[in-house]
């Protein structure tokens, strides 16, 4: 079946400093989409990316979507201890069925 | 407007046992889909219901069910619970089903099985 993999698994960042995640999948994607969880809670949702090549900007985050779609990242320009959390990645489950498939995620964690 | 409402939000069963969960999910959504989460596995899709209707379901043995009612609520079954069924539960709606539609995320329902 389609696999999402995601990396790093953590990240370590100075407050201020930047910080990327990278998404790839085996297969090619409909769309991708990104979720923030923080610790304790639950996912919620960023963005959806449809377009090949596509970037989207919401403040200090930018999301890409490769050209072939099949990768994305997401990178947070000078992070800020409110970034803390989870960062999935999800794409489509395959085969004309509903439900997503997730990434294992990155855990970013911020030392002030 | 309320968001996705799971309950019970914390349950501890014994192995063998069987649990029901519920979620409300926002007003006028009609799909609702669930997801189990574990430090090991990760989020895992376990089914979407949409006008009642089960449309997908994900890589998990049937001890695993669930059904939507008229008013889109929505209830998950496991039937003789293993230990390493112990996770968090997430539901999740969204307007209607199919891609592109952006789905809301319950707080969850934590599962400890002992």
């Amino acid at each position: 079946g389609q696999q999402v993999m995601q990396i790093p698994q953590y990240q370590h960042v100075q407050e201020g400093e930047d910080f990327t995640t990278y998404c790839n999948s085996s297969t090619t994607l409909s769309n991708i989409q990104w979720y923030k969880q923080r610790p304790g809670g639950h996912p919620v949702f960023l963005i959806q990316l449809v377009k090949s090549g596509e970037v989207k900007k919401q403040k200090r985050l930018t999301f890409q979507f490769g050209e072939a779609k099949k990768n994305s990242s997401l990178h947070i320009t000078a992070t800020q201890t409110t970034d803390v959390g989870t960062y999935f990645c999800a794409g489509p489950a395959g085969g004309g069925a509903d439900g997503l498939t997730f990434g294992k995620g990155t855990h970013l964690i911020i030392q002030p | 407007k309320a968001g996705v409402t799971q309950t019970p939000r914390y349950l501890i069963k014994t192995r063998g046992q069987q649990v029901t969960l519920s979620c409300s999910p926002i007003s006028g959504h009609r799909s609702v889909s669930w997801y189990q989460q574990t430090p090991g596995q990760g989020l895992q899709f376990l089914f979407e219901y949409f006008s009642e209707t089960q449309r997908n379901k994900g890589n998990f043995p049937g001890r695993f069910s669930g059904r939507q009612f008229s008013n889109s609520r929505s209830e998950m079954n496991v039937s003789t619970l293993e230990l390493g069924d112990s996770a968090l539960y997430l539901c999740a709606s969204s307007l209607s089903h199919g891609l592109g539609n952006t789905i809301y995320f319950g707080e969850g329902s934590w599962l400890t099985v002992v």
